[in-house]
C-alpha cells in the first residue's frame, strides 16, 4: 500500500537556525499538505499546495516559512530562523481526487 | 465556541464494550467529516469517513447529524489495540479549502 514518507524522524536544532523537513508523498497525489502538532496539542493546518503553489495558509505559516516542491516526488517545509515555539511534530499529508488525506509518520522537531 | 469539540475522555471499557464517542462542529457550511484514529506519537491514521446517510465498516459505525453539527463514531466490540485517541476532523470543501480542521481527540483506553 502506497504511503507517505518524511525525513528525517527527529531532527534537534538550535534557536536561530534554518531546517528544512522532506515528505515524498503518494505518487499519484496532486494535493500536499503541511500539518503540525504541538506536543500535548491538536493538529494544526500550516499549508496546502496544488499545482506548483500555495492554495491556503493558515495564520501559523508565516514569513519564516516556506514551502517547495523541487523536483516531481520531494516536498519540503522550509523554517528560516527557528525559534522554541516551532518545537512539535511535523507532519506532511498528500491526497488525490477526493478530500481524504493521508499523513506520513511526521518529522519531530526540538528547538533548543 | 470551539471549530470541532470533543469530549478528551479517557473513557476507559473493558474488553468487548460497545462505546460512543460524540463531537460537535460549529461551521455550518463543513462538507467532509471524518474520524481519524492517533497512537501515542504517531501520525493521523484514517479511520473512516463520515456521510449524511451513516456508514458502517465492520465494527465501527459513524453517523452525522447537519441539523445539530453533530459527528459520532460508535465501537462495538472494543479489542485492546482499539487504544488510541479518535479525532474528530472536518473539511470545508465548499470554499475550496482543503484544509482539514481537527479536534483536540477522545482517548480511549481499553482494558484486558
Amino acid at each position: 500500500e502506497p504511503e507517505v514518507t518524511q525525513t528525517p524522524s527527529h531532527q534537534v536544532t538550535q534557536m536561530g537556525q534554518e531546517v528544512i523537513l522532506r515528505c515524498v508523498p503518494i505518487s499519484n497525489h496532486l494535493y500536499f499538505y503541511w500539518y503540525r502538532q504541538i506536543l500535548g496539542q491538536k493538529v494544526e493546518f500550516l499549508v496546502s499546495f496544488y499545482n506548483n503553489e500555495i492554495s491556503e495558509k493558515s495564520e501559523i505559516f508565516d514569513d519564516q516559512f516556506s514551502v517547495e516542491r523541487p523536483d516531481g516526488s520531494n516536498f519540503t517545509l522550509k523554517i528560516r530562523s527557528t525559534k522554541l515555539e516551532d518545537s512539535a511534530m511535523y507532519f506532511c499529508a498528500s491526497g488525490g481526487t477526493t478530500e481524504t488525506q493521508y499523513f506520513g509518520p511526521g518529522t519531530r522537531l526540538l528547538v533548543l | 465556541r470551539k471549530e470541532v469539540e470533543q469530549d478528551p475522555g479517557p473513557f476507559n471499557v473493558p474488553e468487548g464494550a460497545t462505546v460512543a464517542f460524540n463531537c460537535t462542529y460549529s461551521n455550518s457550511a463543513s462538507q467532509s467529516f471524518f474520524w481519524y484514529r492517533q497512537d501515542c506519537r504517531k501520525e493521523p491514521k484514517l479511520l473512516m469517513s463520515v456521510y449524511s446517510s451513516g456508514n458502517e465498516d465492520g465494527r465501527f459505525t459513524a453517523q452525522l447529524n447537519r441539523a445539530s453539527q453533530y459527528i459520532s463514531l460508535l465501537i462495538r466490540d472494543s479489542k485492546l489495540s482499539d487504544s488510541a485517541t479518535y479525532l474528530c476532523v472536518v473539511n470545508l470543501k465548499d470554499t475550496g479549502r482543503r484544509a482539514l480542521t481537527f479536534g483536540s481527540g477522545t482517548r480511549l483506553q481499553v482494558q484486558p
